[in-house]
């Protein structure tokens, strides 16, 4: 079964600096690995997927993402935090042929002025 | 892509009583499923809602007290029988579509 790590369940930043979000996955097979946003009573929103293409994936509002098989890792960088970034952020992993998802804990992220 | 509409959006329940949650999709789509986040908590999967058959439940959930229809491929709904205060959650509802799964912007259910 796959499943997700993501430590520090909570992340300050300052506006303008940069933003680093940790995702370490488990999977028995060759994994498909996501980002979502969850903003304030709103539902989730895809920011990147990765599904066996290129190992770096550019998202929406500036977000990327690394997939390292050899740390079976996935973080989520963007150069430059904006105060509209401030939001709750779930790392997702599936399996080829898998319908299930295990979700990361979230990180809840805080954008200081 | 697919929009999904939830109603309600939030509700405020008695201890004992129902709520139905509804799930539009404006498209058809094979895979429709259950979601709950638990206060500060991350998602976890109640039940894949499959069109003319009985839902899959997971671990820890059953049908008795999530049941769940699917009438046809735009269309579910969820139940959260006998309510308790632990069933105070945000109840999502998602969809695969072209490889992407989106969700809805979940039912807020209070149990007083």
């Amino acid at each position: 079964a796959q499943s997700v790590t993501q430590l520090d369940s909570h992340v300050s930043v300052s506006e303008g600096t940069p933003v680093l979000l940790r995702c370490n996955y488990s999977s028995s097979y060759s994994p498909s690995l996501f980002w979502y946003v969850q903003h304030p009573n709103k539902g989730l929103q895809l920011l990147l997927k990765y599904t066996s293409a290129a190992t770096l994936v550019k998202g929406i509002n500036g977000f990327e993402a690394e997939f390292k098989k050899s740390e079976t890792s996935f973080h989520l960088t963007k150069p430059s935090a904006h105060m509209s970034d401030a939001a709750e952020y779930f790392c997702v992993v599936t399996c080829y042929g898998n319908n299930r998802l295990a979700f990361g804990k979230g990180n809840q992220v805080v954008v200081i002025p | 892509s697919a929009v999904i509409s939830q109603k309600p959006s939030r509700d405020i329940c008695q201890r004992g009583t129902s709520l139905t949650i509804q799930c539009q999709v404006d498209s058809q789509v094979t895979m429709m499923f259950w979601y709950r986040q638990q206060p500060g908590q991350s998602l976890t999967l109640i039940a894949t809602a499959n069109q003319g058959s009985e839902a899959t439940y997971e671990s820890g959930f059953v049908i008795d007290k999530f049941p769940i229809s699917r009438p046809n491929l735009t269309f579910s709904t969820l139940t959260v029988s006998n309510l308790s205060p632990e069933d105070s959650s945000i109840y999502l509802c998602s969809v695969k579509n072209t490889g992407e799964l989106f969700f809805g912007e979940g039912s807020r259910l209070t149990v007083l």
